[in-house]
């Protein structure tokens, strides 16, 4: 089974810059997250997506950050115009509610994400 | 106060040593609880899910919920080098949206 994949691994930006993270979930996942990990802490949920719905964005900054999964597959987040306090790890990861095997979400490698 | 509270370490023990990790938290509306252990520039892996109070064994791994304590506790028994890793408690109400812990970073040393 393919795991989630993710691109790009790292990305360096200038502060005030713009950039995307792309996310593909395992097949048949119809639950998509995105978490934001800073360095030293756990990861925080910026949005939930059942199929292309959004679910929970509810610490998803939207003045700089949008995400869309379009057809219910793939996602990207954008960041637009990206700060200091951006620098962290973005993880997404996938669940399917119908795996009662595997209440747990499958997470992608990530992209690390540093703003200068 | 934050939801989930967990001690970053780093712990150092020596190999095959009984690893103990804890969480402790305030939202007594967590229902699901989940331990996941991620290696350095991985992302976090699922180890352990417990619905509710009591323990859970999966090979060197053991799970233990006390909801009355709002505590729960991981155990590595015979633990190996390759068990170090940063791990991580979570935790969720109804829907999977779960709240993760800091993490506590363990290293085990031959």
């Amino acid at each position: 089974e393919a795991g989630v994949a993710q691109s790009p691994r790292y990305k360096i930006i200038e502060k005030r810059q713009s950039v995307a993270f792309w996310c593909n979930p395992i097949s048949g996942h119809a639950t998509l997250y995105w978490y934001q990990q800073i360095l030293g802490q756990g990861p925080k949920l910026l949005i939930q997506f059942q199929n292309n719905g959004v679910v929970d964005d509810s610490q998803l900054p939207k003045d700089r950050f949008s995400a869309e999964r379009l057809k219910g597959v793939d996602s990207t987040l954008k960041i637009q115009p990206a700060k200091l306090e951006d620098s962290a790890v973005y993880l997404c990861a996938s669940s399917s509610p119908r795996d009662s095997s595997h209440l747990g979400a499958f997470f992608g490698q990530g992209t690390r994400l540093t703003v200068v | 106060q934050k939801e989930v509270e967990q001690d970053p370490g780093p712990l150092s023990v020596p190999e095959g040593a009984i690893v103990s990790l804890n969480c402790t938290y305030s939202n007594s509306a967590f229902q699901y609880f989940m331990w996941y252990r991620q290696y350095s520039r991985k992302g976090p892996e699922l180890l352990m899910y417990t619905y509710s109070s009591g323990n859970k064994e999966d090979g060197r791994f053991t799970a233990q919920v006390d909801k009355s304590s709002k505590y729960i506790s991981l155990f590595i028994r015979d633990s190996q080098p390759s068990d170090s890793a940063t791990y991580l408690c979570a935790m969720g109400r109804r829907s999977y949206i779960p709240t993760f812990g800091r993490g506590t970073s363990l290293i085990v040393h031959p």
